[in-house]
């Protein structure tokens, strides 16, 4: 089945640092890829999404490519800062009955000023 | 634009107790409900979802079940809880503007 594996965390940067989080997929068919986040006492937003190869998802300063030859959708941000602090999921659909998510494990990331 | 309401934040509950999660939607109608859990250390897994008002599928067999006996309201259950049902609970939508989840209620099962 498809399935969703993602950096393990916790992860913890300065305020200005870059940031990766890997995130790889299997998966039949096409889907499409997702990187959502959820910040302390609040539900997941979309953070930014792919819908086919070579699509690059972009939001706040973040962007993840949907890499088809490696099943990645990595995120990456060049100078995080302090508000980005949250716990980041990556994502892929996978519609059969319905538009169902299947998630990677998360990833906690920690800015320090 | 399509929100939704998922309550309590947290729970505590003995073994063997019964639960009752509760979300309703405002924005939209007719939409796909979902429920999904996340375990410790492990990603959000689907559980449920629903197509439709008493229309119910099940991902995973597991001690839960859900409901839908209106339009905007999704319930999930439990006769008695395990301690392996501890974990984080996501109820979600998919209507006109695409995903909303709920902000989970995290459960604790003592």
């Amino acid at each position: 089945g498809n399935s969703v594996t993602q950096m393990e965390g916790p992860v913890t940067l300065s305020e200005e640092a870059f940031l990766t989080i890997n995130c790889t997929y299997t998966a039949t068919g096409y889907p499409s890829l997702f990187w959502y986040v959820q910040y302390p006492g609040e539900g997941l937003q979309l953070l930014l999404k792919a819908t086919k190869a070579d699509d690059k998802g972009s939001n706040k300063g973040f962007e993840a490519t949907y890499r088809k030859e490696t099943t990645s959708f990595h995120l990456e941000k060049g100078s995080v800062q302090v508000s980005d602090s949250a716990v980041y999921f990556c994502a892929l659909s996978d519609f059969q009955g319905a538009q169902k998510l299947v998630f990677g494990q998360g990833t906690r990331l920690t800015i320090n000023p | 634009s399509q929100t939704i309401h998922q309550w309590p934040a947290t729970l505590v509950q003995p073994v063997g107790s019964p639960l009752s999660l509760e979300c309703t939607v405002e924005g939209t109608s007719n939409p796909n409900l979902y429920w999904y859990r996340q375990a410790a250390g492990r990603g959000l897994q689907l559980l449920f979802y629903s197509v439709g008002i008493g229309q119910i599928s099940s991902e995973v067999p597991q001690n839960l079940s859900a409901s839908r006996p209106q339009d905007r309201q999704f319930i999930l259950s439990s006769k008695k809880l395990l301690l392996s049902d501890s974990g984080f609970y996501l109820c979600a939508l998919t209507g006109n503007y695409g995903y909303t989840f709920g902000s989970g209620t995290r459960l604790t099962v003592v």
